[in-house]
């Protein structure tokens, strides 16, 4: 079955750029779908982060967009988050996630396949 | 502040009827499908419904979902113990270019 897997530091100084890859195994990226990241704060809820194609199409939470950047890379089969600036308000469990478009065309139907997810604390 | 409005939490005994809403507006509900997500303790979130009120395949029958006009709602019949959880709502609001949106999250708890 289709699996993503996250990996990075666990620790992010402030002001410094958080970096996360998520790697995808038994599906191919190139075949289609959104990838994307949502994060969760300790003992909070669930708040999406953006998503992008294989194509590169790609859409952002508004209030992050300024500061995130999605990538795709489907030699490795994996993609990418970049988040800059970071405070301690970005601590949080990152969750990498397939992203299904609807068949109507509207940009989201489901986040259909979850990683296990990642903490990463904010701390100099 | 979420988007979308969910009550903080919801409990019953084993075997009873939950059920949980979830409240947007004409930008997000209003117009678009509605997802729920279960997160049980400890674990990453799963899809639980999609399009309102279809399950994915494993989800069991006694979880539905429904959709009218600017709120959703969830309904667990025959509660059990396994399901207690914290549930999330899910759609895609149309303001500002478009983006997800979730709601606060409701901790369901089996007495």
């Amino acid at each position: 079955q289709v699996q993503l897997q996250e990996s990075g530091p666990g620790l992010v100084k402030p002001s410094e750029t958080l970096s996360l890859t998520c790697a995808v195994s038994s599906y191919s990226i190139s075949s289609g779908f959104f990838w994307g990241c949502i994060r969760q704060p300790p003992g909070r809820g669930l708040e999406w982060i953006g998503s992008m194609s294989q194509s590169g199409r790609s859409y952002y939470n508004p209030s992050l967009k300024s500061r995130v950047t999605i990538s795709v890379d489907t030699p490795k089969n994996q993609f990418s988050l970049k988040l800059s600036s970071v405070t301690a308000a970005d601590a949080a469990v990152y969750y990498c996630v397939r992203h299904r478009i609807a068949a109507g065309g509207s940009p989201y139907d489901a986040f259909d396949i979850w990683g296990q997810g990642t903490m990463v604390t904010v701390s100099s | 502040q979420s988007v979308l409005t969910q009550a903080p939490s919801a409990s019953g005994t084993p075997g009873q009827r939950v059920t949980i809403s979830c409240s947007g507006g004409s930008s997000n509900i209003g117009r678009n499908t509605v997802n729920w997500y279960q997160q049980l303790p400890g674990a990453a979130p799963e899809l639980l419904i999609y399009n309102n009120n279809q399950r994915p395949s494993g989800v069991p029958d006694r979880f539905s979902g429904s959709k009218s006009g600017t709120s959703a709602s969830l309904a667990i019949s025959g509660l059990q113990s396994e399901d207690e959880a914290d549930y999330y709502c899910a759609t895609w609001d149309d303001n500002l270019n478009g983006y997800v949106v979730f709601g606060g999250g409701t901790k369901v708890t089996v007495l």
